[in-house]
């Protein structure tokens, strides 16, 4: 089974400043690696996703994927208090099913 | 954008109740998924399944029936309800690799 990791659990930043959320993981034929937003009472919304080593940009978002050792990261420019959300790393596992494995997530608090 | 919708959003029972959750999705996704929620353990998923009438079971199956009756539709059925299933459960449905989550159904087990 997929073990998904997350780190910092909760982080307090000031707004613009530059988030980065690390996420771990156990599988290196893992899929592809998916980050999620979830706001407070709601659903967790699919925000970037990566399948190959590197790096990909959207907008505000970078995320950078390195499989040899298992990490992956997310990188917020310009956070915004509208960021203030749990974020969520999600890994798809290559067992033929799509199965979905998440981490336990980080809080994410932008001080206006 | 893909649609997902569950019923009740908010559930209370009892001890040993009978308890279904209902999720319903419009946009012919194959896959479907039931995950709780609690704090310190983040989702796990409880049952999921690829099209009408298949049933794959999860991480955390004990206590839990699923049904999956059109490609639209995915129940979650708890025959004897317990405390220990008091949670924020959450149905998905995906394509391509993403997931698109439900509003969301606490339920309650006094």
């Amino acid at each position: 089974q997929e073990k998904v990791q997350q780190s910092p659990e909760s982080l307090i930043v000031p707004e613009g400043a530059m988030v980065s959320l690390n996420c771990s993981f156990s599988d290196s034929a893992s899929q592809s690696i998916w980050w999620y937003q979830q706001h407070p009472g709601k659903g967790p919304k699919a925000l970037i996703s990566i399948f190959s080593n590197g790096n990909k940009k959207e907008g505000r978002l970078t995320v950078y994927l390195n499989r040899a050792s298992l990490h992956v990261s997310l990188h917020i420019k310009d956070s915004q208090p509208s960021d203030s959300a749990v974020y969520l790393c999600a890994v798809i596992s290559n067992t033929g099913y799509q199965n979905f494995y998440f981490g336990k997530g980080t809080s994410l608090t932008v001080i206006p | 954008e893909a649609a997902v919708t569950q019923s009740p959003r908010n559930k209370v029972t009892v001890t040993g109740g009978n308890v279904t959750l209902s999720c319903r999705q419009t946009n012919s996704h194959n896959y479907m998924y039931w995950y709780r929620q609690d704090t310190g353990h983040g989702l796990r998923l409880i049952h999921y399944s690829y099209g009408a009438g298949n049933l794959q079971i999860g991480d955390v199956p004990d206590g839990y029936k699923a049904t999956r009756t059109t490609q639209e539709d995915f129940f979650l059925l708890l025959e004897l309800a317990s405390p220990s299933q008091t949670s924020l459960y959450f149905c998905a449905s995906s394509v391509g690799g993403e997931q698109y989550f439900g509003p969301g159904t606490r339920l309650t087990v006094l």
